[in-house]
């Protein structure tokens, strides 16, 4: 199957300072990308539908300045987290779709201490 | 409403025998595709089987059924012959329509413990 590269798997970082993680769909191109939050024992929670070449789709709730999302190629999206704090800490991952199957990225642990 | 229903937040099987993880959905859409995906506490997502609004059979990949009830608007998942490998939290996921621009909405999962 189609294979989707999210880094870094883990990071920690001081509250206050920015952190960007990457998705890249390997071996196919993906116009629409999607980044979710998950915290611990509960379900994934979308965040933003990201399109290729145009502005993210941010669900209700979410802080476009706070969630940086940038489109820029059909095989890499990036989610910018700014200006951390310790409750920005959570489990966010990506998914890419190809026709009708959605592929994850490995997941990016986010500790911000 | 929400989308996507899983009403077992944990259940537990002996291995080697089968297990049923049951989902339920709501749409109002004609199209719509359901996903169940694995998630080990690695964090990874795992899929494992589709099964689209239009398939008249039941999808099946290797141990795992999908159980499809579209009446009752039903996508339980059928894990056969359990495998201590297989604990980990299960998600029912639905996508409507066939757009690429379509989210998918997941349940809130399943953790599965598959005992020795």
């Amino acid at each position: 199957g189609a294979v989707v590269s999210q880094h870094p798997s883990r990071v920690i970082c001081k509250s206050g300072t920015s952190v960007k993680i990457e998705c890249r769909s390997l071996d196919f191109q993906a116009t629409t990308m999607f980044w979710y939050r998950q915290f611990p024992k509960q379900s994934l929670m979308l965040m933003a539908t990201s399109n290729e070449g145009s502005k993210a789709t941010y669900e209700q709730g979410v802080e476009k300045d706070k969630f940086l999302i940038n489109h820029a190629s059909l095989t890499l999206s990036t989610l910018t987290v700014t200006s951390a704090h310790p409750e920005d800490s959570s489990f966010y991952i990506c998914s890419a779709l190809e026709y009708t199957e959605a592929f994850f990225g490995q997941g990016t642990r986010l500790t911000v201490v | 409403a929400q989308k996507i229903t899983q009403t077992q937040p944990g259940m537990f099987v002996q291995e080697k025998e089968a297990v049923t993880l049951d989902c339920t959905y709501d749409t109002s859409d004609q199209s719509y595709g359901l996903f169940w995906y694995k998630q080990p506490s690695s964090g990874e997502m795992i899929f494992l089987i589709y099964q689209g609004s239009y398939d008249e059979q039941n999808a099946t990949e290797g141990r795992y059924s999908l159980n499809f009830q579209k009446a009752r608007k039903s996508a339980n998942l059928v894990i056969s012959a359990s495998q201590l490998g297989d604990s980990a939290m299960y998600f029912c996921a639905m996508r409507e329509g066939l757009n690429n621009f379509n989210k998918f909405y997941f349940g809130s999962g399943t953790k599965l413990n598959v005992k020795p």
